[in-house]
């Protein structure tokens, strides 16, 4: 399995403030994915990378954006958080060799 | 496009029996990957059992085992002396066989194992 870690863990934020929501593999993997996902709900995949400097937006429009400077690392970043924002957000990674998608911990993200 | 049906939205299990979770899909693809996940009140979601379409073998993972029926597109998890553990969200998943490895989900499945 991948080692895929995600930071923070659990966040409480007022409207307005911008937020970014870390998530890193150890693994070198080319392939990340961000998701979004509500209590007891199905997945929805808001953003994707094939690799350094590849990003590209999911399925689900979502108002968050990411980066990926580093093999490694694949921020995501809300300029303007909003009660509507309140959500859980996954990380998820692909290695060359695996066809499986493994995941992070998750961020638990709440907007006041 | 893909999609994934998982049509039981809760079921319950006595701990120590087997429980069998449904997965139907709709595809065009003939090479593919099935997955079922498992995400416990911590939320982490969790790979249980893969399998690939092009073996006819059923993937099995210790008390985890499927029942893969590729003319029929189903893709059932059936799980063996069920434990307190088990209790989650279990998701089917689809990815097709290229460059993207796009994961299609169903809609979930909550178990609940009974002491």
């Amino acid at each position: 399995e991948a080692d895929i870690y995600q930071t923070p863990r659990y966040l409480v934020i007022g409207t307005g403030k911008k937020i970014t929501l870390e998530c890193s593999q150890t693994m070198g993997h080319d392939k990340m994915y961000w998701y979004q996902q509500d209590p007891g709900m199905e997945l929805h995949l808001i953003h994707y990378s094939y690799g350094v400097n590849s990003t590209e937006k999911g399925d689900l429009s979502s108002e968050s954006t990411v980066s990926r400077i580093r093999t490694e690392h694949f921020p995501l970043t809300l300029e303007s958080a909003r009660p509507s924002h309140t959500s859980q957000y996954l990380c998820a990674s692909v290695g060359a060799s695996t066809d499986t998608q493994y995941f992070g911990p998750g961020t638990r993200l709440t907007v006041l | 496009a893909q999609t994934v049906t998982q049509s039981q939205p809760e079921m319950s299990v006595q701990e120590a029996e087997t429980v069998t979770l449904s997965c139907t899909y709709d595809t065009s693809e003939n090479n593919y990957y099935l997955f079922w996940y498992k995400q416990p009140p911590s939320r982490q979601m969790i790979l249980v059992i893969r399998q690939e379409a092009y073996k006819q073998q059923n993937a099995t993972e210790n008390r985890f085992s499927v029942n893969f029926q590729k003319a029929a597109k189903s893709f059932s998890l059936k799980i063996s002396d069920s434990q307190l553990g088990d209790t989650a969200m279990y998701f089917c998943a689809f990815m097709t066989n290229n460059a993207g490895n796009m994961l299609t989900f169903g809609g979930g499945t909550r178990l609940m194992v009974k002491p």
